[in-house]
């Protein structure tokens, strides 16, 4: 069974913060997704990324793949508010059936 | 461009009623679609997924099924529901090798 443990489970910070979640398997997988999701909300997909040891970065937001594909992190830099919700990666299987990590609580206060 | 829509988004029923909830894509043909159950704050698990009209794919025993009787619509549902089966229910949606796309889900209290 593929797993994909992420962590910190929750993480409180303030403003202005950087911060690093974490998102590791022993399972290897052709790609990896992370979504940010608000309460009531589906998830919404942020990055997809492919190859071993890539890096993509969205504004404030840089991802990064392992060499091996089989773990990923994320790193906020200046967190601000609006980047509060659960953060959730997931990797890619066949037919594209995703294993999603166990989550990411986050919540930047000002 | 596409969308997907799930209804009702929120819906209360008693124990041993019957279940329905409805998932529906637009502006793509043939695509993947899934449903997923998540628990409060965690991460998603899969339950159904289906890559065509009539086929269906569970991915863990339980006390639902899923029907897709047409190429973009898909269908979950329950004969008799179990307080266990309180949650929130995601469908998605996928071609070939692209990411997925969420609704916004449905939360189902059980009482």
């Amino acid at each position: 069974t593929q797993l994909l443990e992420q962590s910190p489970q929750f993480l409180s910070i303030q403003e202005g913060e950087n911060l690093t979640v974490y998102c590791n398997s022993s399972s290897v997988f052709s790609s990896l997704q992370w979504y940010r999701q608000e309460p009531g909300e589906g998830p919404v997909l942020l990055v997809t990324v492919v190859t071993g040891g890539e890096v993509k970065k969205l504004k404030r937001l840089t991802f990064q793949f392992g060499d091996a594909r089989k773990d990923s992190s994320l790193h906020i830099t200046a967190a601000q508010p609006g980047d509060t919700g659960l953060y959730l990666c997931a990797g890619a299987g066949g037919f594209q059936k995703l294993v999603f990590g166990t989550g990411t609580r986050l919540l930047v206060s000002p | 461009s596409q969308t997907i829509h799930q209804w009702p988004a929120t819906l209360v029923q008693p124990v041993g009623s019957p279940l329905s909830l409805e998932c529906t894509v637009e502006g793509t043909s043939n695509p993947n679609l899934y449903w997923y159950r998540q628990a409060a704050g965690r991460g998603l698990q899969l339950l159904f997924y289906s890559v065509g009209i009539g086929q269906i794919s569970s991915e863990v025993p339980q006390n639902l099924s899923a029907s897709r009787p047409q190429d973009r619509q898909f269908i979950l549902s329950s004969k008799k529901l179990l307080l266990s089966d309180s949650g929130f229910y995601l469908c998605a949606w996928s071609v070939g090798y692209q990411p997925q796309h969420f609704g916004d889900g449905t939360r189902l209290s059980i009482l």
